[in-house]
């Protein structure tokens, strides 16, 4: 079955510690995405990815890193600089193309501080 | 004023009703409007597509677009207790880049058996 796998489902992270978030899918897609979601809050873009080896800036990029090396990967970093990482994070993916896409989502990883 | 608003809920709703759920938005540029349905502790799963004005209705669920007024529904009718999930809009304007979906806040919605 095509889809987006996110790992793990949850996690711990220490202070001062950086952590990484994996998102695999096989779905072909291009395009990849990374949103935060908070309590009572929508879905905020952290990073985005259209092509391999190339990514952009979400709304909330501070204290976050990503790569796309392979086409099926967009691995998240929440660094030490994120001062208040513990949310629910999301992986999406789209075909890029004329005209908008839907996005399509994994089922999350939740980050917790220790 | 927020790009979207989406009134929080909770909704409580006796099996078998019909629920209307509701978004309002401010940019007149948006043209792609989705719908998504989250389960706790789940990722959103993509519901309803819809682009510019009209309806779209796909078996339970109708998705209505008014441009003029800046204001979409979910209509969800015969609802069921598996329909209990938190209800996401989303909306993009497509200015050429992907990176350009607003979501609302979503919607707590509870169908009582």
């Amino acid at each position: 079955d095509g889809g987006i796998t996110q790992s793990p489902k949850y996690l711990f992270r220490k202070e001062g510690q950086n952590v990484t978030l994996s998102c695999e899918q096989n779905l072909n897609h291009d395009a990849m995405y990374w949103y935060r979601q908070d309590p009572g809050q929508g879905l905020r873009l952290i990073y985005y990815s259209q092509i391999v080896n190339d990514f952009q800036k979400g709304d909330i990029a501070e204290g976050y890193s990503v790569s796309r090396e392979k086409k099926e990967s967009f691995p998240l970093t929440v660094t030490s600089a994120q001062k208040n990482p513990t949310a629910f994070y999301l992986c999406a993916s789209s075909i890029p193309g004329r005209g908008h896409q839907p996005q399509h989502f994994g089922d999350g990883t939740r980050l917790s501080i220790l | 004023q927020k790009e979207v608003e989406q009134d929080p809920g909770p909704l409580s709703v006796p099996e078998g009703a019909i629920v209307s759920l509701n978004c309002t938005y401010s940019n007149s540029a948006f043209q792609y409007f989705m719908w998504y349905r989250q389960y706790s502790r789940k990722g959103p799963e993509l519901l309803m597509y819809t682009y510019s004005s009209g309806n779209k209705e796909d078996g339970r669920f109708t998705a209505q677009v008014d441009k003029s007024s800046k204001y979409i529904s979910l209509f969800i009718r015969d609802s069921q207790p598996s329909d209990s999930a938190t209800y996401l809009c989303a909306m993009s304007d497509y200015g050429g880049s992907q990176g350009n979906l607003i979501f609302g806040k979503g919607t707590k919605l509870s169908v009582k058996p």
